[in-house]
């Protein structure tokens, strides 16, 4: 069975800490990983992709990086801010899954002012 | 980047009836998903929805009580049938315009089930 696991289940740190969210997946052979982020009640909106063959990607305060030996990913959020607090969400697409993805339970973060 | 919109956004219902979510996006695209998010929980994919031929639905859905629709590459329908209270979640429609891209999501379907 195709699994994706996320550690901390949830994070409270202050304003301005830099922080790693973990995304670990059983199946090595993936297409792609995929981060999100959700507000509460809401749709989820893509922070980064990493390709296979990548390493890692980045995106402003965010840097993702992908090590698909071992099945892991992580999200780096530097300096965070109050506006970073939601549940992020990590999504492997996993070749023998017909193309599908599989998400992980997610990591409910809150940065306190 | 694909542009997605569902409708209706929240909806109450009573038992034993029927609703249509509907999924637009602004451009063609060949697969979409639907998923479905129950309180607390992370997302489960319901299925997969490719133009011209029938949905592909995992373990746990069926046919029956999730009818699919893709009439055209923009544009898909899922319908939650014969509904009780296990029902309220929210259903979110998602495209990925192939196996190498982004996937992206609309906002969502919020439906409770009295």
């Amino acid at each position: 069975k195709q699994e994706v696991t996320q550690i901390p289940a949830a994070l409270s740190v202050p304003e301005g800490e830099n922080l790693v969210l973990n995304c670990s997946f059983t199946d090595s052979a993936i297409y792609n990983l995929q981060w999100f982020r959700q507000d509460p009640g809401k749709g989820l909106t893509s922070l980064l992709l990493i390709q296979s063959s990548q390493r890692e990607q980045t995106s402003g305060r965010l840097n993702a990086s992908l090590d698909k030996s071992s099945g892991r990913s992580t999200l780096y959020i530097a300096a965070s801010q109050p506006g970073d607090s939601a549940t992020y969400l990590c999504a492997a697409r996993i070749v023998n899954y017909g193309q599908n993805f599989v998400f992980g339970p997610g990591t409910r973060l809150s940065v306190l002012p | 980047s694909a542009v997605i919109s569902q409708k209706p956004s929240r909806d109450i219902c009573q038992r034993g009836t029927s609703l249509t979510i509907q999924c637009q996006v602004d451009s063609q695209v060949t697969m979409m998903f639907w998923y479905r998010q129950q309180p607390g929980q992370s997302l489960t994919l319901i299925a997969t929805a490719n133009q011209g031929s029938e949905a592909t639905y995992e373990s746990g859905f069926v046919i029956d009580k999730f009818p699919i629709s893709r009439p055209n590459l923009t544009f898909s329908t899922l319908t939650v049938s014969n509904m009780s209270p296990e029902d309220s979640s929210i259903y979110l429609c998602s495209v990925a315009p192939d196996t190498y891209n982004e996937q992206f999501f609309g906002p969502g379907t919020r439906l409770t089930v009295l």
